[in-house]
């Protein structure tokens, strides 16, 4: 069974730091990867994805993310933080090799100090 | 493109209610989805529609709820003698059928609070 395991429930960087946010997944076959954003009051929308092309993904925003199959991990990075980023941040996967259905995490939800 | 809609988006009632909710997905995409989600978690699929077929539906979905896409296009959910363990954010996403990554795409969401 596919499932994504997202490490903090709260992070907090200043703005202009570098944001990492984690997310580690178990997959029985080779995984697509999914970073989504939700504002508040607001639908999720997707920030990047991998589907076993390059491991690093760059998305909207200024994100990226970087594949690491050895360590089944796919955090989410951005340089330099800014307050329009705080916002809560799930990592999904796809459930096996369906192309119809996706499994999210629980979210990490990101505080920018000003 | 205007996006996925949901109506209402904020739902108060009294337990033992009933409650039903519309989703309008992007006109050309066949697949519709809903969610639930409460404070601390991430979505949880509740069931899908490919076209007017509901194709899967989670053991989240207990007798009281149903869904239905009648003409594959918008879609109702109801839910039957609410409870106040229904309370939570109901998401609808719709993708289109043959994208290998399946990206789905959100509307903002009916907050229902049983009382």
């Amino acid at each position: 069974a596919q499932s994504v395991t997202q490490l903090g429930s709260h992070v907090s960087v200043s703005e202009g730091a570098l944001v990492l946010l984690r997310c580690n997944y178990s997959s029985s076959v080779p995984p697509y990867l999914f970073w989504y954003v939700q504002y508040p009051n607001q639908g999720l929308q997707l920030l990047l994805k991998y589907t076993s092309a390059a491991t690093l993904v760059k998305g909207i925003n200024g994100f990226e993310a970087e594949f690491k199959k050895s360590e089944t991990s796919f955090h989410l990075t951005k340089p330099s933080a800014h307050m329009s980023d705080a916002a809560e941040y799930f990592c999904a996967v796809r459930e096996g090799n369906r192309d119809d259905k996706i499994i999210f995490g629980k979210g990490t939800r990101l505080h920018i100090l000003p | 493109d205007t996006g996925v809609s949901q109506n209402p988006r904020h739902k108060i009632t009294k337990r033992g209610q009933n409650v039903t909710f519309r989703c309008d997905p992007i006109s050309e995409h066949n697949r519709l989805y809903w969610y639930r989600q409460t404070l601390g978690q991430g979505p949880e699929f509740l069931t899908y529609f490919q076209n007017e077929a509901q194709l899967e539906k989670s053991r989240l979905l207990s007798d009281r709820f149903s869904a239905e896409r009648p003409k594959g296009s918008f879609s109702t959910l109801e839910i039957q003698r609410t409870e106040q363990g229904d309370s939570a954010m109901y998401l609808c996403a719709s993708s289109r059928a043959g994208t290998a990554y399946n990206e789905q795409f959100f509307g903002p969401g009916t907050r229902l609070t049983v009382l």
